[in-house]
């Protein structure tokens, strides 16, 4: 069955360092998201992709957040300079088209900023 | 702004109970109502969803029930079995419009054997 993969799994970082993350959606999906999952709350949208095109960052903090899928398949998030309230889980999700489509989310990658 | 709301926070029933979770939206326009399931150090796994055109579906042991005037949808797992011990969220969606998904703050369950 196929997945969205996510890397690292874990990833802990200290304050002002960058990071990065990488989500790689099912063959074929057209649409990408990722989202912020604190510990205990439902997840967030970051930002949500349409082949290689940005349809949505109204809430990715764009200061020191970014993301980019560039050929419109895998994508790469990253955070330069991680603060302490960044620690939180990152999912990445993917569906086949951007209307009326289920989401299927990855692993996630859990970030711990010390 | 919460757009969804999801209730109780948390929840424990003995196994064979039957939980019941509930969500409540205020955006009339949402026209898809998801449910995932958790489990710690997962991803969220869709589990049944609904549109507004259906009050009630069922699948395998899991319902979701639909009050569109009252703008309510519930989850009910018949049955409950300790496997079903994870966290439960709600979701809502405008499909027309980029499927952008509002999550609940999520229901933690427990199934005690």
């Amino acid at each position: 069955e196929a997945e969205v993969a996510q890397s690292p799994r874990y990833k802990i970082t200290e304050k002002s360092q960058a990071v990065a993350f990488w989500c790689d959606p099912i063959s074929g999906h057209a649409t990408l998201y990722w989202y912020r999952q604190i510990l205990g709350q439902g997840p967030e949208l970051l930002v949500q992709f349409q082949d290689e095109s940005v349809v949505d960052d109204s809430q990715l903090p764009k200061d020191r957040f970014s993301a980019e899928r560039l050929k419109g398949v895998d994508s790469t998030l990253k955070i330069q300079p991680a603060e302490l309230g960044d620690s939180a889980m990152y999912l990445c999700a993917s569906s086949k088209t951007i209307f009326r489509d289920e989401q299927f989310f990855g692993p996630g990658t859990r970030l711990t900023v010390l | 702004q919460q757009q969804v709301k999801q209730s109780p926070q948390s929840l424990i029933v003995q196994k064979g109970g039957i939980p019941i979770i509930n969500c409540a939206y205020e955006n009339t326009a949402f026209d898809y109502f998801p449910w995932y399931q958790q489990f710690p150090g997962k991803g969220p796994a869709l589990l049944i969803a609904i549109r507004p055109d259906v009050s009630e579906k069922k699948e395998g042991r899991f319902t979701i029930s639909f009050n569109k005037s009252a703008k309510q949808f519930s989850l009910h797992i018949m049955d409950s079995q300790p496997g079903d011990s994870a966290t439960y969220f709600c979701a809502a969606s405008l499909t027309n419009t980029g499927n952008q998904f509002y999550f609940g703050t999520g229901t933690s369950l427990t199934v005690i054997p």
